[in-house]
Parts: C-alpha cells; structure tokens; sequence
C-alpha cells in the first residue's frame, strides 16, 4: 500500500518552455504532498508543500511564480516549472502524507522522481 | 535551528559487514525519526521509524533505536549484502502547527558494498 506515482519519469526539453510534473496518490488520500529537488550527490531540498484545495507554501528562496504548484484533488498534486532555462535541470521528487493519520508520526510516501534536463 | 547531522560517506565495506551509520538531531521536544534508501535514479522508500523514545525500528534486517539521551538514532546492519547498496537518509520529523509535518533530512551517506 500507500504508492505514490511520478509522471514522468524523465524529461528532456528545450530552454524556455514550461514542463509539468504529476505526482499522484494511488491507493490512499493524501491532503498534503511536497515537492522536493535534489542535486547530484546531495540531500532533498524541500521546495514547497502542497495542500488540497488551498495554495501552496513555498519555502524561503524558491520562486512561487516559477514553479507552480496545484493540489486541485486528494490525489493529484501537479508541480509546473515555467519557462524552464538550463538551472532548472534537477531531479524532482514529491512525497505524500496520508489523510487523517497523526502528523508527527506519520512517514512520508515518495514518489520515484522526474529528472529535468533542459536544453 | 533544528538539524539532522549524519556521517559523510561513501562508506564501503564487504559483503556480510557490520553496517553502522550515525545520526544526531537537535530539536525541542520529541520528533518522530526515520531512515530513508534511496537506490540509484530513485525516489525515497521509507526503511524505518520511531516516534518516541526507546522506540526501536527495523526492517530489512536493519535496526535504530531512538535515544533521547544522545539525541542519536544510528542505522545498523548486523550482515549487508551488496543490495544494500544505497544512499541513506536520516530525517526528523516537524510537529508544529505550521510546519504540517515536514521532513527534515541529513544530508545523506552513501554506502558501497563489495563482494
């Protein structure tokens, strides 16, 4: 149980365009999920957490109007990098919480990451 | 602030070794503590936990005891094997009323086991 799936796992594209990743809850209910970004040999950066159906918190230094976060259902948190230039190239990871458990002891679900290489 | 402060890696030994890798937190109160693997080109799964003191997690034949006295929760493995072969990630977690259970992560250590 508690799978949380990444889309896609890997995407190449060219500077300037807008890429969107999807990070969905398969088999439980997740009112919050986070994004995360991780450099080479590095640990997970939090970048913001995302709540349903309210906007997202951003953490200190990450830019909200790019990197677009929507939590529009319990299962489907989106993270959309806008006109994505060659520093956005990372290794993105999201991770869910389940609905209704204990928030201090309840582990985080991740999903398995989406690699972003801009040209 | 609070912090989660695991030793550097790589850390490489033999088949059938004795795996132990630190971490130490500060934090007020009793955060709830896991270990995280992460495998080459993938995300997170979660290894173990404990949410409150004395507690001892384990899977995998892997083992951390939540120690309030040293504020430590080190990762052991009695014998590893060469699919133990992984980053490891020591994390805290967040109990406050705006931090809506957030993770905090060491900074990961890298293990390499050899045949």
């Amino acid at each position: 149980g508690a799978v949380v799936s990444q889309h896609p796992s890997w995407v190449i594209c060219k500077s300037g365009t807008s890429v969107k990743i999807e990070c969905r809850s398969l088999d439980f209910q997740a009112t919050t999920m986070f994004w995360y970004r991780q450099f080479p040999k590095q640990s997970l950066m939090l970048m913001a957490t995302s709540n349903e159906g309210s906007k997202a918190t951003y953490e200190q230094g990450v830019e909200k109007d790019k990197f677009l976060i929507n939590h529009a259902s319990l299962t489907l948190s989106t993270l959309t990098v806008t006109s994505a230039h060659p520093e956005d190239s990372s290794f993105y990871i999201c991770s869910a919480r389940e609905r209704g458990h204990w928030v201090g002891g309840q582990p985080q679900h991740f999903g398995d990451g989406t690699r972003l290489s801009i040209l | 602030g609070d912090s989660v402060t695991q030793m550097e890696g790589p850390v490489t030994l033999s088949e059938e070794a004795f795996l132990t890798i630190n971490c130490t937190y500060t934090a007020t109160g009793y955060p709830s503590l896991f270990w995280y693997v992460q495998y080459p080109g993938e995300g997170l799964q979660l290894l173990l936990k404990a949410t409150k003191a004395d507690d001892k997690g384990s899977n995998k034949g892997f083992e951390a005891t939540y120690r309030k006295e040293t504020t430590s929760f080190h990762l052991e493995k009695g014998s590893v094997q060469v699919s133990d072969s992984a980053v490891y990630f020591c994390a805290r977690g967040t109990m406050t009323t705006d931090s809506w259970g957030k993770l905090q992560f060491g900074a990961g250590t890298q293990v390499v086991v050899t045949p």
